[in-house]
């Protein structure tokens, strides 16, 4: 069976610290993608990041970064130096990459950065 | 410059009284998808179409219905609304090779539907 995790429900931080969104999943296919998507208030989805699972190179785009490892199942997201902008809803989500459309989704993280 | 466009914004309607909530495109995507999304709750399958073919995940209730006239539009019909089935309604959209799905969907900004 395949499923995603996000076992934090809700990050409060101050605005400037960093912030690590963990993510874990199961699968027993050895292709499959991971996602990550934002949801602010406003209420769209964002997407974020692909990584397919023969690509366990680490990505940094700004401020976000993401460190995939295989060994232990996870796909997390960090922020630096977050910002009140980066308030909002994270989902990592997996897809099979075969003709099953369904992303399965993980739970979502609420993230909340005080000024 | 939007690219998945979901109209209206906001929705209200009757107990029981159909309502259609559409979405449009302009990426030239292939696929096309509804997800439901309730709150605080991650956003939930409805159907997708890979090009005209229609797909309905097992436990969309039959209530739910959507077509797809042409490459850009896409429309979600529920005939009988019940107070269950208030919602974020999310439309979706991305270019998949046949037999795979690995890329990224590209969100519109959704409908949400209210039931008096």
């Amino acid at each position: 069976a395949q499923k995603v995790t996000q076992a934090q429900t809700e990050i409060s931080v101050v605005e400037k610290e960093d912030v690590t969104l963990d993510c874990v999943y199961e699968t027993r296919d050895t292709t499959y993608y991971l996602f990550w998507y934002k949801q602010p208030p406003s209420g769209e989805l964002v997407f974020l990041i692909r990584r397919n699972s023969f690509d366990e190179q680490n990505e940094i785009s700004g401020r976000y970064s993401w460190n995939f490892q295989k060994s232990t199942s996870s796909f997390n997201f960090t922020i630096t130096a977050s910002q009140v902008v980066d308030s909002a809803v994270y989902f990592c989500a997996l897809s099979r990459g075969d003709s099953n459309y369904q992303l399965i989704w993980g739970a979502g993280t609420k993230l909340i950065i005080k000024p | 410059d939007a690219m998945v466009i979901q109209n209206p914004r906001y929705q209200v309607t009757q107990f029981g009284k159909p309502v259609t909530l559409s979405c449009s495109q302009t990426l030239n995507h292939n696929v096309m998808y509804w997800y439901q999304q309730k709150s605080s709750q991650a956003p939930k399958l409805l159907f997708h179409y890979y090009d005209k073919d229609f797909n309905n995940e097992a436990d969309t209730p039959d209530n739910f219905q959507s077509r797809r006239p042409n490459t850009s539009f896409c429309f979600l019909d529920i005939r009988s609304p019940g107070l269950g089935d208030a919602a974020m309604y999310l439309c979706a959209t991305s270019r998949e090779s046949a037999g795979k799905s690995n890329q990224p969907q590209h969100f519109g900004d959704g409908t949400r539907l209210s039931i008096l």
